[in-house]
């Protein structure tokens, strides 16, 4: 079975660019999430999607953030226009149903904003 | 008063030693636990699930859940140095689609 697979693995931008990551989940997997790990923490959920709706997406910041999920597979978050603080491993996972399965991490993308 | 606080280390044993690692919270209404290894540049992946209080035991691996004094622990036997690695906490109040909240990690380095 293949993994959760991200792209790029690095980006490295100036702040004020914009930046988009892309994930393709587990195949059958109805929930994706993306999260964003700050060096020493551990990871922060910022959308969750249910097929291709939202679940939850209180922690994401709207103003700069956006996330889709066209026909419930594969996923977009953007930054636009990015900060510093937007430095990060930005962390998709899969889980198979609604509940609180198993979720399933991808490697993950590394952001350097410069 | 952050809802999950995990020691970030770091910890470093010797080879066949057993290794505890801890996480606090402070929400009562957590009830599921789970215990996620991450290894450098890679994503977390899962070791042990836990519903409410008790013990759970897997080959090496043993998990437990105190919920009174809220204070989830997990301990390594034997430890190898393939188990260095970081390990995260996380836990969640049962409701469809409640978010896993995560503590910070504690880094553990196991020696030959």
């Amino acid at each position: 079975e293949a993994g959760v697979a991200q792209s790029p693995r690095y980006k490295i931008i100036e702040k004020r660019q914009s930046v988009a990551f892309w994930c393709n989940p587990i195949s059958g997997h109805a929930t994706l999430y993306w999260y964003q790990q700050i060096l020493g923490q551990g990871p922060k959920l910022l959308i969750q999607f249910q097929n291709n709706g939202v679940v939850d997406d209180s922690q994401l910041p709207k103003d700069r953030f956006s996330a889709e999920r066209l026909k419930g597979v594969d996923s977009t978050l953007k930054i636009q226009p990015a900060k510093l603080e937007d430095s990060a491993v930005y962390l998709c996972a899969s889980s198979l149903g609604t509940g609180l399965g198993e979720q399933y991490f991808g490697p993950g993308t590394r952001l350097t904003v410069t | 008063q952050k809802e999950v606080e995990q020691d970030p280390g770091p910890l470093s044993v010797p080879e066949g030693a057993i290794v505890s690692l801890n996480c606090t919270y402070s929400n009562s209404a957590f009830q599921y636990f789970m215990w996620y290894r991450q290894y450098s540049r890679k994503g977390p992946e899962l070791l042990m699930y836990t519903y409410s209080s008790g013990n759970k035991e897997d080959g090496r691996f043993t998990a437990q859940v105190d919920k009174s004094s809220k204070y989830i622990s997990l301990f390594i036997r034997d430890s190898q140095p393939s188990d260095s690695a970081t390990y995260l906490c996380a836990m969640s109040a049962w409701q469809a689609g409640t978010a896993l909240i995560f503590g910070k990690g504690t880094t553990l380095s196991v020696s030959s």
